[in-house]
């Protein structure tokens, strides 16, 4: 199966909180990384996260990692039409650095 | 500081053409990638290098050669380029996290 799974779409209204999951597979995993990809543009990382932790907070972004079920999700509160871009799930496995097939989030009005 | 630097960031080739792009970082990191990047399908890592003089397969290496000559250098060459190959190419460092450049968008006629 796919090394990193997460959903393609995700509709939030503005001003509530968005929440895109991901899970993995290398439970050896180092690092495990969030990317935001704006329409043109490259990737540019949010956030990331040890894996000897289980949370972590920035501003309005909230990583969790729950290690025994490998899942990880970002939540973003208070969302704005400014977080409207492709959102990029990865771990990094050995050497490599494996992505998601990222979620496109859409903020409605 | 530039930081990743990709070039060209844009072309267009004929089927059968061959071309090279270049990857430069200033960063001193000795991990180095090309991704490529198609709708849908996520990044899919092509080939990677954990320092000068290396270089591994990726996913999808077909189609493709690279050469790490010197640290701060990655080029990706296409000797025989295929409509199939028509893509955005990401190049990426790392050092814990990854640094990704702006991209070339390739399209082969």
């Amino acid at each position: 199966g796919e090394d990193v799974e997460q959903s393609l779409f995700l509709s939030v209204r503005e001003g509530d909180s968005s929440v895109i999951n991901c899970t993995y597979t290398d439970s050896s995993s180092t690092y495990l990384y969030w990317y935001k990809q704006e329409p043109g543009a490259g990737l540019q990382l949010l956030t990331y996260i040890f894996s000897n932790m289980d949370m972590k907070q920035d501003q309005r972004l909230t990583v969790l990692l729950n290690k025994k079920d490998k899942h990880l999700s970002l939540r973003i509160a208070d969302t704005q039409t400014g977080d409207s871009a492709i959102y990029f799930c990865a771990e990094s496995k050995g050497d490599k650095i494996i992505f998601g097939k990222g979620t496109r989030l859409h903020i409605l009005p | 500081n530039a930081g990743v630097t990709q070039t060209p960031k844009f072309r267009v080739l004929k089927t059968g053409q061959s071309m090279t792009l270049l990857c430069a970082q200033d960063m001193n990191h000795e991990y180095m990638y090309w991704y490529r990047q198609d709708p849908g399908m996520g990044l899919r890592l092509i080939h990677y290098s954990v320092g000068e003089g290396t270089t591994a397969k990726g996913e999808v290496p077909d189609g493709y050669n690279v050469s790490r000559l010197k640290k701060q250098n990655f080029l990706l060459g296409l000797e025989s380029a295929a409509p199939s190959q028509t893509s955005v190419y990401f190049c990426a460092t790392r050092q814990g996290r990854a640094f990704f450049g702006q991209g070339t968008r390739l399209t082969v006629v």
